[in-house]
């Protein structure tokens, strides 16, 4: 069972767009994670967000929780190619453990 | 610091041999993880170790067997390998407390079963 659903699965945009990738549940989640991965390499860790509306950035990222915490946005302003990579969310259920529950992925290429 | 480091990085199999994938952290981090990627699925966790000694369950972990016999170090066993099996690897590590979950992701290792 797909717990974390995210859209879009690919995204292809010219340098400069702006886009928003979308991680969405019907659970809801302690703390939400966003991965990045590059081709051959593990993902890595860009943001956690912890309470519900919180927002954060990262230099041209922003990154949103639902106020549900059920829910969760990485928006990217003014995209260069150096974002083209495979974005993951993850949710983590509370408890001790607070496994990871990953999503699908969005597959992203900016094409200078 | 190496960070969470896998071996080997790429192997081939035939269908029943059996190999072991090596995950090694120097952070001294307390949980450990094996999960497997696939095309269009996203991370599913194989299994888990919250500690030395201890193993758990993930998502998939038919197929499959790990160890912990050491805090540095969690092995992942595939006893008579199928092609279903194909895919890519990856382990992780997090610390038990703090750090607000994040997990840190070695290299990867890419499995073909034929």
């Amino acid at each position: 069972t797909q717990l974390l659903e995210q859209s879009p699965q690919f995204l292809s945009i010219q340098e400069g767009e702006n886009l928003t990738v979308y991680c969405n549940s019907s659970s809801v989640f302690s703390s939400l994670q966003w991965y990045r991965q590059e081709p051959g390499e593990g993902p890595v860790l860009l943001v956690t967000v912890v309470t519900g509306g919180e927002v954060k950035k990262l230099k041209r990222l922003t990154f949103q929780f639902g106020d549900a915490r059920k829910d969760s946005s990485l928006h990217i302003t003014a995209a260069q190619p150096g974002d083209t990579g495979l974005y993951l969310c993850a949710g983590a259920r509370g408890g001790s453990q607070g496994n990871l529950i990953f999503g699908k992925g969005t597959k992203l290429s900016v094409k200078p | 610091n190496a960070g969470v480091t896998q071996t080997p990085k790429f192997r081939v199999l035939k269908t029943g041999q059996s190999m072991t994938l090596l995950c090694a952290q120097d952070m001294n981090h307390e949980y450990m993880y094996w999960y497997r990627q696939d095309p269009g699925m996203g991370l599913r966790l194989i299994h888990y170790s919250v500690g030395e000694g201890t193993t758990a369950k993930g998502e998939v972990p038919d197929g499959y067997n790990v160890s912990r016999l050491k805090k540095q170090n969690f092995l992942l066993g595939l006893e008579s390998a199928a092609p279903s099996q194909t895919s890519v690897y990856f382990c992780a590590s997090r610390r038990r407390a703090g750090g607000n979950n994040e997990q840190f992701f070695g290299p990867g290792t890419r499995l073909t079963v034929l």
